[in-house]
Parts: structure tokens; C-alpha cells; sequence
């Protein structure tokens, strides 16, 4: 149980563009989402939290117009990387976590994103 | 101050041996903790969680608790070379509603 899958696990694309990567819950339903960025050899930066339905809450210094994150149901969550630049390559990492199991957040495998 | 930290690594163990990792957090009315698993270019991976004072165990892994000295550990028993990894320690503090602060992590090798 507690699978979080997204889509793709990669993706290029050319500056300028916007990118949406998915984050689904396959076998529970998440209160909370959470979107996560991290650079090689550093450790996990949180950029946003989600919960169904509501805005989310974004880390201070996240850009929300240039992060724009949709959590539509209990079992999806969207992030669009709008025109995308270079210094946006990094590895893009969703989570999910249900209150009833006292904050326990479940990965999804990651989106490797690079912009050329 | 850093509100979660890691005993610097990176550590290295021979197989067989048992590898500790300690963590130590300063927020004293958090209430959860975990141990993450990481291995290179992939997610983290929860290994472990505990709530309450004491010991947990699962298989070959044991995290310790202990809030009043605001230290959480995790022991892995018969280390194989497959543990290498970085362990993430991380903590939902009092008031975070459920977002996790992480340390730094620590990198285990564990050699043939």
C-alpha cells in the first residue's frame, strides 16, 4: 500500500515552454500533497503543500505564478513549470500523506526535468 | 541551531556489522519521526517511523526515540552492501502541519 506514482519520470524541454508533471496517490487517498525540488548533492527543498480543493501554500521564495501547482482530488495533484529556463533543471519530487497515518508522506519516484 | 540534525558522514561499515545513524531535532513538541532511504538519483523511501518513546523494530532496523533528550536513532543490523544509501532523519514539528523537516542526511557505505 501508499504507492505515489508520477508522470513522466522525464522530461526535456526548450526555454520558454511550461511543463506539467502528475503526482497521483494509486492506493490511498491524500489529504496532502506536497511538491519538493532537489538539486544534485543537495538535500530536498520543499516548495509547496496542497490539500484537496484549496490553494497551496507555497515556501518562501517559490514563485507561485512560475509554480503552479493544482491538487484537483484526493488522488492528483498537478505542478506546471511555466516558461521553463535553464536554472529550473532539477529533480522534481511529489509526496502524499494521509492524517490518520500521523503525517507518514509516501514519495513518488520523481520527474527529472531539464530545459535546454 | 539547525532544527534537525545528522551525525556528519559519511559512514562506512563492513557487511555483517551494525551501521548507527543518530539524528537530534530542537523543536521539543514534535511529534513524529522518520527514516528515510535514498539512494542515488532516485526518491526518498520511508523506512521507519515512530511516534512514542522507546524502541521500534522492523526486520533488520530499530529506531530508538527518546523526546526527552530530543534524539531519534535507527540501527541497522547485518548491514549488506545494499544499504548504502544516504538515510534522511526527518521530523513534523508542533506547529508544521504535517510538513517534514529534514537533516541533512547521512551518506552509510557499507564494504564487502
Amino acid at each position: 500500500g501508499a504507492v505515489v506514482s508520477q508522470h513522466p519520470s522525464w522530461v526535456i524541454c526548450k526555454s520558454g515552454t511550461s511543463v506539467k508533471i502528475e503526482c497521483r496517490s494509486l492506493d490511498f487517498q491524500a489529504t496532502t500533497m506536497f511538491w519538493y525540488r532537489q538539486f544534485p548533492k543537495q538535500s530536498l527543498m520543499l516548495m509547496a503543500t496542497s490539500n484537496e480543493g484549496s490553494k497551496a501554500t507555497y515556501e518562501q521564495g517559490v514563485e507561485k505564478d512560475k509554480f503552479l501547482i493544482n491538487h484537483a482530488s484526493l488522488t492528483l495533484s498537478t505542478l506546471t513549470v511555466t516558461s521553463a529556463h535553464p536554472e529550473d533543471s532539477s529533480f522534481y519530487i511529489c509526496s502524499a500523506s494521509r492524517t490518520e497515518d500521523y503525517y507518514e508522506q509516501y514519495f513518488g519516484p520523481g520527474t527529472r526535468l531539464t530545459v535546454t | 541551531q539547525k532544527e534537525v540534525e545528522q551525525n556528519s558522514g559519511p559512514l562506512s561499515v563492513p557487511e555483517g556489522a551494525i551501521a548507527s545513524l543518530n539524528c537530534t531535532y530542537s523543536d521539543r513538541v514534535s511529534q513524529s519521526f522518520f527514516w528515510y532511504r535514498q539512494y542515488s538519483g532516485k526518491s526518498p523511501e520511508l523506512i521507519m517511523s515512530i511516534y512514542s518513546n522507546g524502541d521500534k523494530e522492523d526486520g533488520r532496523f530499530t529506531a530508538q526515540l527518546n523526546k526527552a533528550s530530543q534524539y531519534v536513532s535507527l540501527l541497522i543490523r547485518d548491514s549488506q552492501p545494499s544499504d548504502s544509501a544516504t538515510y534522511l532523519c526527518a521530523v513534523v514539528g508542533g506547529t508544521s502541519y504535517g510538513k517534514l523537516t529534514f537533516g541533512q542526511g547521512t551518506i552509510l557505505t557499507v564494504h564487502p
